[in-house]
């Protein structure tokens, strides 16, 4: 079957714009995660959904971002007035797991703010 | 909160030699312990994984080890190819859901 799979792959937007980044998980995978990646780090918690519930969001850095998951398969993360630091590789993964293990991850969106 | 650091940054091995990258923590509560692969252009691939019950996995020719005492564990690869050249993360559970990532070792293989 299909992997995890985003769209954009890429997407540059100008300063002040909104974005929104979608994530396909596997087929009947109960955990869904979003992490944002740095060039040359590893990757970092945004935000994590056990089916379309939002259980933990403490890694989102500002209140420009919000993510959803209101069916419980497809998510979108949400970025409004974006600004350069937000640049980087937003990854997307999920799990059959109600846990943090054995997870899938997609192949990214890789976000310019110019 | 949980801290986990890896090293090296980078390594360089010839080709058919064994390669090591180790990584420590801190939260002693952590159990899972997974290693990733990640390729240019792609996302992280699991490649290995090890619970804290269990002190040495092995699939193929990769294996890990883990040291609860100490707090670190390992990532062995044996009889290295040049496909195995990529950048290689290790993480530790923070909580059920959140892992914490180590800042990665970049493998360079030599023909």
């Amino acid at each position: 079957g299909a992997g995890v799979s985003q769209s954009p792959r890429y997407k540059v937007a100008k300063r002040g714009q909104d974005v929104a980044l979608r994530c396909d998980p596997i087929s009947g995978h109960v955990s869904l995660f979003w992490y944002q990646q740095a060039l040359g780090q590893g990757p970092e918690f945004l935000t994590y959904f056990q089916n379309e519930a939002q259980l933990d969001k403490s890694g989102l850095p500002s209140d420009r971002f919000f993510a959803e998951r209101p069916e419980g398969s497809v998510s979108t993360l949400k970025i409004q007035r974006t600004q350069q630091e937000d640049s980087a590789v937003y990854l997307c993964a999920s799990s059959f797991l109600e846990r943090s293990d054995e997870q899938y991850f997609g192949p990214g969106t890789r976000l310019t703010v110019t | 909160g949980e801290n986990v650091e890896q090293h090296p940054s980078t390594l360089s091995v010839q080709e058919g030699d064994s390669a090591v990258i180790k990584c420590t923590y801190s939260d002693s509560a952590s159990n899972y312990f997974p290693w990733y692969k990640q390729e240019l252009g792609k996302g992280p691939q699991l490649i290995i994984d090890i619970r804290s019950n269990v002190g040495e996995k092995k699939d193929q020719r990769i294996a890990v080890t883990l040291n609860k005492t100490a707090k670190h564990f390992s990532l062995h690869i044996t009889e290295t190819q040049p496909e195995d050249s990529a950048v290689y993360f290790c993480a530790a559970t923070e909580s059920n859901y959140q892992l914490i990532w180590g800042a990665g070792t970049k493998l360079i293989i030599k023909p």
